[in-house]
């Protein structure tokens, strides 16, 4: 039982535009929310975060935005860069404060 | 500086060896972790500790045994390799949450290939 699903595996963007990467979770006990980002041959690192309080964060050229009646959260990059093509994870965390993770979407931005 | 260092990188064995994959972060962190990429590319979580007590072991075959000789370290151990063992490794750090904090920081893997 996947508690946080990202049904896309890939997404191809050109260079400029923007970049929606989604995610959906089922556990309506899940609190705070994370993004991360993992090139190849490395471990994945933190990008951006968002709290169940907040429908909104926004850092630099990334925004995350949180739906929680419809337990669907985004990752918005604005204006994509080769440089941002990798894997993208969501993740979830409830009171226990561990994490749970979707597969992972793969972003090309096509120069 | 490495925040969080895992070695080996790589690692091809045969099945019925046993093997460590050792982990070491320098951010001070009280929690450390083991994740398993496996082939469907997911995360899952395999252990974690805190203050050199297990607190999370999630369905994992007790051929995996984490061991923490200090909270800066947290290395792997697993016996009697299978073939589905092969996968990546991830170790992973974090503070003790706090309120909706719980920024893990990753090391960069070990891919392990049983064969």
């Amino acid at each position: 039982d996947q508690q946080v699903k990202q049904n896309s595996p890939s997404l191809s963007v050109q260079e400029g535009r923007i970049s929606i990467l989604n995610c959906d979770y089922t556990n309506s006990m899940f609190d705070y929310f994370l993004w991360y980002k993992k090139y190849p041959a490395e471990g994945p690192t933190f990008l951006i975060s968002i709290s169940s309080i907040k429908d909104k964060n926004e850092d630099g050229r990334f925004t995350v935005f949180l739906n929680k009646s419809a337990k669907h959260l985004s990752l918005h990059i604005v204006p994509s860069q080769p440089g941002d093509s990798a894997v993208y994870f969501c993740a979830a965390s409830g009171s226990a404060r561990q994490l749970t993770f979707g597969s992972g979407t793969q972003l090309t931005v096509l120069p | 500086d490495t925040a969080v260092s895992q070695t080996p990188k790589y690692l091809v064995t045969q099945m019925g060896n046993d093997k460590s994959i050792k982990c070491e972060q320098n951010l001070g962190h009280d929690t450390m972790y083991w994740y398993k990429q496996d082939s469907k590319k997911f995360l899952k979580i395999m252990f974690s500790y805190n203050n050199k007590e297990l607190i999370i072991n999630e369905t994992v075959p007790n051929r995996f045994s984490p061991k923490s000789p200090d909270k800066a370290h947290l290395n792997l151990h697993i016996n009697s390799l299978e073939l589905g063992d092969s996968a990546v490794y991830f170790c992973a750090s974090s503070r003790r949450g706090g309120l909706g904090v719980n920024t893990i920081y990753f090391g960069e893997g070990s891919w392990l290939t049983v064969v």
